[in-house]
């Protein structure tokens, strides 16, 4: 079946660190890939998203690019803040069925001062 | 624009009881989606649905049913609650129909948060 696998967390860096959050993924068909960002107290934000091969998804700083030869869609960004602290989400749906999300487990991040 | 909102935030009931939560989707979205997440199994899809019509079912009993109405607004319902039931409740609309071949992006509201005792 599909699936989303996620580095293990939880993760704290120091304000201004680079940051890299693993995800890679199973699926029976061509998966649009997504990152959801999800604060304290909230639902879930999208944050990117990339639906075809070497696509980059950006936004805030954050890039994930469509790895299909490594099946993969690593989140980064060049210098973290203290505002980006929250629990991230990769995920991913078949564009040719239904389109439920399958999420990846999560990785909490934290970033101090 | 408005965006997903879910009542009520908050709930407890006690084992054996049924619960009703509700969603109103981004105007002019026709798609919701239900998910559950707990610690433990994390964000798992409850189900989803389009025109009135369910479309698409995760593995969950028989307890956890749904439907939607006619403005599109939707209702998830829990019967005989078991402790295990404990979670937020999310739901996501889509302007994109299920089935339609192009590429989705969902919205999320807050969530309801569900306390079974």
């Amino acid at each position: 079946g599909d699936s989303v696998t996620q580095m293990e967390g939880p993760v704290t860096l120091s304000e201004e660190a680079f940051l890299t959050i693993n995800c890679t993924y199973t699926a029976t068909g061509y998966p649009s890939l997504f990152w959801y960002v999800q604060y304290p107290g909230e639902g879930l934000q999208l944050l990117l998203k990339a639906t075809k091969a070497d696509d980059k998804g950006s936004n805030k700083g954050f890039e994930a690019t469509y790895r299909k030869e490594t099946t993969s869609f690593h989140l980064e960004k060049g210098s973290v803040q203290v505002s980006d602290s929250a629990v991230y989400f990769c995920a991913l749906t078949i564009i040719q069925g239904a389109q439920k999300l399958v999420f990846g487990q999560g990785t909490r991040l934290t970033i101090n001062p | 624009k408005a965006g997903v909102t879910q009542t009520p935030r908050y709930l407890i009931k006690t084992r054996g009881q049924q619960v009703t939560l509700s969603c109103s989707p981004i105007s002019g979205h026709r798609s919701v989606s239900w998910y559950q997440q707990t610690p433990g199994q994390g964000l798992q899809f409850l189900f989803e649905y389009f025109s009135e019509t369910q479309r698409n079912k995760g593995n969950f009993p028989g307890r956890f049913s749904g439907r939607q109405f006619s403005n599109s607004r939707s209702e998830m319902n829990v019967s005989t609650l078991e402790l295990g039931d404990s979670a937020l409740y999310l739901c996501a609309s889509s302007l994109v129909p299920p089935g339609s071949g192009k590429p989705n992006e969902q919205f999320f509201g807050p969530g309801t948060r569900l306390t079974v005792l």
